[in-house]
């Protein structure tokens, strides 16, 4: 079965651009969560998806925003970039987002986001 | 709201034993995960707990009380490629129905 996949694996971008970031969960798998990893935060907690719904965010400012579709694909969208936008950004997929082993995330590699 | 604790770094020798701890303070519990992180890599699921008491897999084995809030994951018989950040992760009820991640610790092994 294949993993999680995520692209770009690397992104360079400017100040004020806008970027969009996807994420293909294991096939099978229904929730979708988003986390940006940096090396003094370490995984900060973005959004989490199942059946299409946000069912939870992070305390991200509002130019972070998710979707996530019928296939169970995601993708992730910042707008206005900030230099401190600069990060990995992981996506994981579970069975099923709720309690038991079933909410086992599975990450993908990542993507690497550089804001210049 | 979600906080969780552990360690920042640990060093320790091959073969010997290593514990890190993760405290953890949630709105309502709905489990708690070990993860291992390498350099450069993404992180891959050690294990789950959710009932107290200690989970054994292999050389790993994780324990969860959560009365005190605590969890803790054991490394036996330590090998170089354990080194790596492992990192806690809980998910809680209602407003911390989602899974938040603790900073990880940086476990280095020594020959």
């Amino acid at each position: 079965k294949a993993g999680v996949t995520q692209t770009p694996r690397y992104l360079i971008k400017t100040r004020g651009q806008q970027v969009t970031l996807s994420c293909s969960p294991i096939s099978g798998h229904r929730s979708v969560s988003w986390y940006q990893q940096t090396p003094g935060q370490g995984l900060q907690f973005l959004f989490e998806y199942f059946s299409e719904t946000q069912r939870n965010k992070g305390n991200f400012p509002g130019r972070f925003s998710g979707r996530q579709f019928s296939n169970s694909r995601s993708e992730m969208n910042v707008s206005t970039l900030e230099l401190g936008d600069s990060a990995l950004y992981l996506c994981a997929s579970s069975l099923e987002g709720t309690s038991g082993i079933a909410d086992t995330q599975y990450f993908g590699p990542g993507t690497r986001l550089t804001v210049l | 709201g979600q906080n969780i604790d552990q360690p920042t770094e640990m060093t320790a020798t091959e073969g010997a034993i290593v514990q890190i701890n993760c405290t953890y303070q949630t709105s309502g519990f709905n489990g708690l995960f070990w993860y291992q992180q390498h350099a450069g890599e993404a992180p891959t699921f050690l294990s789950y707990n959710v009932l107290d008491g200690l989970e054994e897999k292999g050389r790993f084995s994780s324990f969860l009380s959560r009365s005190k809030g605590y969890s803790y994951l054991l490394l036996k018989e330590l090998q170089m490629k354990d080194s790596a950040s492992y990192l806690c992760a809980v998910r809680g009820e209602g407003r911390d129905d989602k899974i938040i991640f603790g900073k990880g610790t940086r476990l280095h092994i020594l020959p």
